[in-house]
């Protein structure tokens, strides 16, 4: 089945201490994107790829680090999390010449 | 970063009923597109426009690219309890980075 999973569902973490949301997709897509989705505020891009060693920063990429060693993953880093970070969190991966991205069910993070 | 303005911002409708949304920026857009959110689920892409005037159904749903290119709208004929969710349109901006710019969503209720 085509999809975009997306590694751990629900997190409960502490402030400061490091930790990766994997993302993996198995349908080739050269593009692939985070975003962070917030009570009244839609869907916010963090960082996206175009390609393998290819990444660029979103509306909102403070705090978090990317990297796209890989054309299937797309891990999203938090090096120390901060309260502001609680959010639910989206990977998404499109073919270049596609119309919209297709989504993994999400993580769910809190910070405390 | 730009966000899309997008209402209303919930609303609660009786099963049988149309709704009707939309979604309006100061900037052109490409191409605009409408998901729907599932509670507990990713979005997954409804419908995709792809010129200014467009009108394009999905069963029950039809979407509108709005004829200068900086509006959509979404309606549903005849609600049902699974129309629940969040809507969110999207528009593709049109300078090069193609990039997706999201709304902050409806939230949609629907009583039986």
């Amino acid at each position: 089945e085509a999809q975009v999973t997306q590694n751990p569902r629900y997190l409960i973490t502490v402030t400061g201490k490091k930790l990766t949301v994997t993302c993996s997709q198995n349908m080739n897509h050269e593009y692939m994107s985070w975003y962070r989705q917030d009570p009244g505020l839609g869907l916010r891009q963090i960082y996206y790829s175009m390609n393998v060693e290819v990444t660029d920063k979103g509306d909102v990429p403070e705090g978090y680090k990317v990297s796209r060693k890989e054309k299937r993953n797309f891990p999203l880093i938090l090096e120390s999390p901060s309260p502001n970070q609680t959010s639910l969190y989206f990977c998404a991966s499109r073919t270049r010449g596609a119309l919209g991205y297709t989504f993994g069910s999400g993580t769910r993070l809190t910070v405390v | 970063g730009q966000q899309l303005n997008q209402s209303p911002q919930s609303m609660f409708i009786q099963e049988g009923e149309d709704v009707s949304m939309n979604c309006t920026s100061s900037s052109i857009f490409n191409t605009w597109l409408w998901y729907k959110q599932d509670p507990g689920e990713g979005p997954v892409l409804l419908i995709a426009l792809y010129k200014a005037g467009e009108l394009t159904s999905n069963g029950r749903l039809t979407a509108q690219f709005g004829i200068t290119r900086k509006d959509s709208f979404l309606n549903i004929s005849a609600s049902i309890p699974s129309d629940v969710g969040i809507y969110f349109c999207a528009g593709q901006e049109s300078s090069g980075t193609y990039k997706y710019i999201f709304g902050t969503g409806t939230r949609l209720k629907v009583l039986a």
